[in-house]
This record gives structure tokens, sequence and C-alpha cells, in this order.
């Protein structure tokens, strides 16, 4: 594709509520990263992928994070239970290599939890 | 937890000069790099310059990087409006086969026409 897109642009959820945030990554990228951005902040590590498999979920703040990309393309951040904590900007990207060095941003997904 | 610090804050210039920001970070790094964000959207690429590596450029951009000080300046000449954005270091940590950035909090540049 053109770029890494992500859907929806613009979440708003009721505490308690469950989320699903989808990114489609440039096609043929093999890595994909999840990071958070709190407002007026830098982008926080989240979670990151591997084609299918995840190598790294340390950055996922509890359990109520979770992230799968089951054919190695499109990926889902899902959080249950949300929290008014959890609102912040989702950021999605990928690079092409196995290491992630250039990463291609989307533009996000803003969840306001209410 | 976030590595690198950016300074200044935030920077207003006027069109036409130079813009200088400065980034400092805590651990040894593979490669530093830096990013841009316009409002409403997403983090863009800007330069990557690896450890090894003291100085390097792009169009009107140039980064320095100084190991010994764990430090980076990206200096933008002949600033433009459509430069107006928020610019990020990250650095690159090669760990477990796959490279974690740690980002700053970034640097907001207004340009003024």
């Amino acid at each position: 594709g053109a770029g890494v897109s992500q859907s929806p642009r613009y979440k708003v959820a009721k505490r308690g509520q469950d989320v699903a945030l989808r990114c489609d990554p440039i096609s043929g990228h093999v890595s994909l990263f999840w990071y958070q951005q709190a407002l007026g902040q830098g982008p926080e590590f989240l979670t990151y992928f591997q084609n299918e498999a995840q190598l790294d979920k340390s950055g996922l703040p509890s359990d109520r994070f979770f992230a799968e990309r089951p054919e190695g393309s499109v990926s889902t951040l899902k959080i249950q239970r949300t929290q008014q904590e959890d609102s912040a900007v989702y950021l999605c990207a990928s690079s092409l290599g196995r290491t992630g060095v250039e990463q291609y941003f989307g533009p996000g997904t803003r969840l306001t939890v209410t | 937890s976030q590595q690198g610090e950016e300074d200044p804050q935030a920077l207003s210039i006027q069109e036409g000069e130079n813009a200088t920001m400065n980034c400092s970070y805590k651990t040894s790094i593979n490669n530093l790099q830096w990013y841009r964000q316009n409002s409403g959207r997403g983090l863009v690429h800007l330069i990557l310059i690896r450890s090894n590596e003291r100085e390097k450029h792009s169009g009107r951009l140039r980064v320095t990087l100084d190991t010994s000080k764990k430090s980076s300046s990206l200096l933008i000449t002949a600033s433009r409006a459509a430069d107006t954005a928020s610019y990020f270091c990250a650095t690159a940590s090669y760990l477990d086969s796959n490279y974690q950035l740690i980002w700053g909090a970034g640097t907001k540049l207004i340009i003024k026409p």
C-alpha cells in the first residue's frame, strides 16, 4: 500500500468498554510496532511483531492490553475494560527488515476514554 | 520511560532563520534518528546517524552526534513555514533481534512568516 493506515482515526469509549484498534502496515513489511503517545510527549514502545510472531511485548502497560498479527500483515491492538489513563494516541509503525531500523508510521488512533 | 531529552522544549523563529534542536540520551546506542510530527499527522523519519558517525547531511538538515557526551543536534537551515512541527529524537539499541526506539519528549518548532 501507499503507507501505513490505521482505523479508526478517533475513538471515544466509555470507561470499562473494550476497544480494538487496527493497523494496516505497508505491504511486505516484516516488522510492526505499536506505540502509545500521550499529549505533548514522545511515543512509548508497546509491542513488536516480526511477521506473525510477537517478539517483544514488554511495553504493554497491563494485561488489559493485547495485540495480535495472525497472518503477518494486519495487526490489532485490543484494550479491555478501558480506563481514563488509556486515553492517548496509539501509533503503529512498520519496517521492511527484521530489525526495524527505519520505521514508517501511520497517522495514529486518538483514543479518549470518558 | 523515555531516554531522550530534547532541548529546547519549544522554539519560535522567523522564516529564513536557522533552527537548532538538541537531544541528550542516557545509554549506549546503535544509532540515533530524528523524526518530525505535524499536527494531526504521523511521525515522518528525517535522518538516521549511526554511532560511528559524527555528522550527516540531508538537504537543509544537518545532524551531529557526540557519543562521548551522549548528545545529538539537528540543524534546519533557511527555515520555512512548512517546517513548523514537533521534532523528536529516537535512540535505537539492538536488543533481541530488533531495534527498540526510545523517544524524547520532542521540541515544538514554530516558524513565523
